[in-house]
């Protein structure tokens, strides 16, 4: 039972380089979402997406880029990585787009820092 | 906007010891109130939730009820172990339809034995 899955775990990126930060699902869940946490700061919400084919801006969206082709995968691309990118970014997946009661699966996180 | 504050940490506990870990919002609406837990190495996972007030969630020993009155959602228990050592997140939902959860900042307990 695999979850939700974020690869890489810890990354390591040039100013002005781009990467995409990989998130699959294997729970059938139709809303996955990005968040970033960085120290003394709370989770906050980047990217999320209702279902495939959908997807819309969060909190602090500038910089990235999403796309949800398939219901399991929702990848997050850095552009032109700046080191205020520098945090870690964690993967959510739920049942439905509503987070009133819906539990939301989290992924490992992936640590990346931008030099 | 909606807002979480928690308490700040770290916090280091005795095994055996009581635990309060303080959290209060801003919400317009009736949100929905959870606490998530990060173990070492592992993603957030949901540790309890409570949808309305006066509602109390409890898992794993842990309990916290929503009062809607000082708009707060401690976390307690009554005897913590090593194994509960991990990062703490309150969080709210502002309610149905709601895309987003605005998380606290995290509380690190260390349970020493």
């Amino acid at each position: 039972n695999a979850g939700v899955t974020q690869t890489p775990k810890f990354q390591v990126l040039k100013t002005g380089q781009s990467m995409t930060l990989q998130c699959a699902q294997d729970m059938n869940h139709e809303y996955m979402s990005w968040y970033r946490q960085d120290p003394g700061m709370g989770l906050r919400l980047i990217h999320y997406s209702v279902g495939a084919g959908i997807t819309d801006q969060g909190e602090v969206p500038n910089g990235y880029n999403v796309s949800r082709s398939t219901t399991e995968d929702f990848p997050l691309r850095l552009l032109s990585a700046a080191p205020s990118q520098t945090s870690v970014y964690f993967c959510a997946s739920s049942l439905d787009y509503s987070t009133v009661n819906t539990e939301a699966f989290f992924g490992q996180g992936t640590r990346l820092t931008v030099v | 906007g909606n807002s979480v504050t928690q308490m700040e940490g770290p916090v280091t506990l005795s095994e055996e010891a009581f635990l309060t870990i303080n959290c209060t919002y801003t919400a317009t609406g009736y949100p929905s109130l959870f606490w998530y837990v990060q173990y070492p190495g592992e993603g957030l996972q949901l540790l309890l939730k409570a949808t309305k007030a006066d509602d109390k969630g409890s898992n794993k020993g842990f309990e916290a009820t929503y009062r809607k009155e000082t708009t707060s959602f401690h976390l307690e228990k009554g005897s913590v172990q090593v194994s509960d050592s991990a990062v703490y997140f309150c969080a709210l939902s502002s309610g149905a339809g709601s895309y987003q959860l605005t998380f606290g900042k995290g509380t690190k307990l260390s349970v020493i034995p």
